[in-house]
Order: C-alpha cells, then structure tokens, then sequence
C-alpha cells in the first residue's frame, strides 16, 4: 500500500512570497488533516477534510493560510505571504490509520 | 480543550527499560495515541489505547489510565535506534477522532 505523498520535500523563500504545497493521502481514506510542527513542538492540527468538505479549521490562520481538496483525493496548502514564523515542517495525515506524510520543510528567510 | 504534559527529555543506557509518562486533561476522552518520530521524519504511529491497562506490542508497551489521566510508553531492551521523540496525543473532543499533540519527549539512547 503507497503512503502518504507529500511535494516537496524541501522549499526555501523569502517572507512575502507565496508557498504551495501538496498531498496525496492514501487511496480510499476520506480524513486529510494538514499539520505545522515547529521545531521542538508537536504537529499543531491546521485543518481537517472530510472527503472535500472542511471540518475543522479553527487553528488555520486564515488571513494567510487557505487549503483545498475539490475532488475528495489531493489537497493542497497555500501560505501567502509568507512571515517568518510560518517556518517549518507540514504535515499531511489521512486516516483511517492516521498515517503521515514525509512532510514539507519550509524555511521563510 | 486537551493540556498534554510530558517530559522534555529523557536519557538512558543501551539494552535497559525507559517509561516515558504523559498525562493529559480533555473535556471528552476518545482514546490515546503514541507516535514515535525520528529528527527529520514524519511522526510514525505505536499504539492507540481506549480501555484502561497494558497493552503490549513486542519491545513496546502503552499504558494507560482514564480516571488518572496518565499514560506511560513503555520501552524494552533499548537500542540506539530508539533514540527519537515520543508524542503522546489525545484525540479532540466532541467525537473526533484528530491526534491533538504535545511537545513530545526526546529520548536519547548512549551506549
């Protein structure tokens, strides 16, 4: 069974500039839940799809982050602008069996 | 809301036993996960514990008490690959099932 895929590994910008990123869950599972872990922290829940409708996004800082599912399978996360604080690595989850992707780490200069 | 709490860091030897406690406060229990994470890798699910006591999985075990609100991960005959943070979470209240995350705890394994 594939895992969770996530692109790209690794993006670098400077703050002001806009980020996307993308995820691939696992086929069939209908959860997608994007995650922001900073260094030394747990993953902080962003927001939670349930199949393409939004169930939770109570801590997506919505003046800057917007994320998508349209057709219920991919996702994508969208910061923009970017500060410096949105340094660090995301997350995409999708249950059942909450299995994570390798993550993308963001780096805001 | 959920309060996790567990250690910041936590040392130990080689082939010898470490339990790392977490103790938690939410408003609705739906379980409690363990998820183990390497520096640079995603978070990779141990254990998820809904009833009370042990529950064993080889050199790992996951404990757990409800009317305490304590857990406690259970390592055996630590290997130097064991050396990673250990996360416990709690689900979200009202009926969902979101692994909500605290700090984590970094084990370090010396020979």
């Amino acid at each position: 069974e594939a895992g969770v895929a996530q692109s790209p590994r690794y993006k670098i910008i400077e703050k002001r500039q806009s980020v996307a990123f993308w995820c691939n869950p696992i086929s069939g599972h209908a959860t997608l839940y994007w995650y922001q872990q900073i260094l030394g922290q747990g993953p902080k829940l962003l927001i939670q799809f349930q199949n393409n409708g939004v169930v939770d996004d109570s801590q997506l800082p919505k003046d800057r982050f917007s994320a998508e599912r349209l057709k219920g399978v991919d996702s994508t996360l969208k910061i923009q602008p970017a500060k410096l604080e949105d340094s660090a690595v995301y997350l995409c989850a999708s249950s059942p069996a909450e299995a994570f992707g390798a993550g993308t780490r963001l780096s805001v200069l | 809301g959920q309060n996790i709490d567990q250690p910041t860091e936590m040392t130990a030897t080689e082939g010898a036993i470490v339990q790392i406690n977490c103790t938690y406060q939410t408003s609705g229990f739906n379980g409690l996960f363990w998820y183990q994470q390497h520096a640079g890798e995603a978070p990779t699910f141990l254990s998820y514990n809904v009833l009370d006591g042990l529950e064993e999985k080889g050199r790992f075990s996951s404990f757990l008490s409800r009317s305490k609100g304590y857990s406690y991960l259970l390592l055996k005959e630590l290997q130097m690959k064991d050396s990673a943070s250990y996360l416990c979470a709690v689900p979200a209240s009202g009926g969902s099932y979101i692994p909500t995350f605290g700090r984590g705890t970094s084990l370090i394994v010396h020979p």
